[in-house]
């Protein structure tokens, strides 16, 4: 079993719909990161987490600490918001990841 | 763009040999972490250094070691590659220990 569990794996999206994207993970963290990779690889940090809730532009990360789990939410999505959306925990000196969940948002 | 570079950008192994990827951190960074994405998977913890000093290690064998820097750059340096080690190998730096990271773009090694 995964340290890290994302839902869902796969999401396809109108542009414009409120988009949500969950994170439950098993063990205990220091902080939790949502991460938004590029098909060709590149990683872009957005969110770093320890509680409670971030919000940058159109996406919003919130935590919940207590039920280990935590969730990115995309506003008024557009298709460049189009990436796999991937959730990792960092537990003392190890990350563990998610497999990602790959969003396709359609003009 | 983060200012993290990797290289090379691509390489290409036979199974046996041996292989050290690089990884320049954003300036003033002092902490370098590495993973492993095999094709469709998230990422793989490696390991961390900080100040030149291992400091945390994820579930890959001895023949995965590295090294880092004065100036914090950092080399990853795979033995007796397998097939298996066919990934994205990508950097992430950070000011310190629990902070953002920043990703470079990667490596993409194939070991044939």
């Amino acid at each position: 079993k995964n340290e890290v569990e994302q839902s869902p794996q796969n999401l396809t999206a109108q542009e414009g719909e409120f988009i949500t994207i969950n994170c439950s993970y098993s063990v205990g963290i220091s902080a939790l990161h949502w991460l938004q990779q590029h098909p060709g690889g590149g990683i872009v940090s957005l969110f770093m987490l320890s509680s409670g809730k971030k919000k940058h532009g159109r996406l919003i990360a919130t935590i919940n600490i207590q039920e280990k789990h935590s969730s990115l939410h995309i506003t008024a999505s557009h298709p460049r918001d189009s990436a796999v959306y991937i959730c990792a925990v960092r537990k003392s000196n190890q990350f563990y990841f998610g497999t990602g969940t790959s969003l396709t948002v359609i003009p | 763009e983060t200012g993290v570079t990797q290289s090379p950008t691509h390489l290409i192994k036979t199974r046996g040999q041996q292989v050290t990827l690089r990884c320049s951190s954003q300036s003033g960074h002092n902490t370098v972490s590495w993973y492993q994405q095999a094709l469709g998977q998230g990422p793989q913890f490696i390991f961390q250094y900080y100040r030149e000093e291992e400091n945390g290690r994820g579930n890959f064998p001895p023949r995965f070691s590295g090294l880092q820097f004065p100036n914090y750059s950092s080399e990853l340096n795979v033995n007796a590659l397998e097939l298996d080690d066919s990934a994205l190998y990508l950097c992430a730096s950070s000011l310190g220990n629990g902070e953002t990271q920043y990703f470079g773009p990667g490596t993409r090694l194939l070991v044939l």
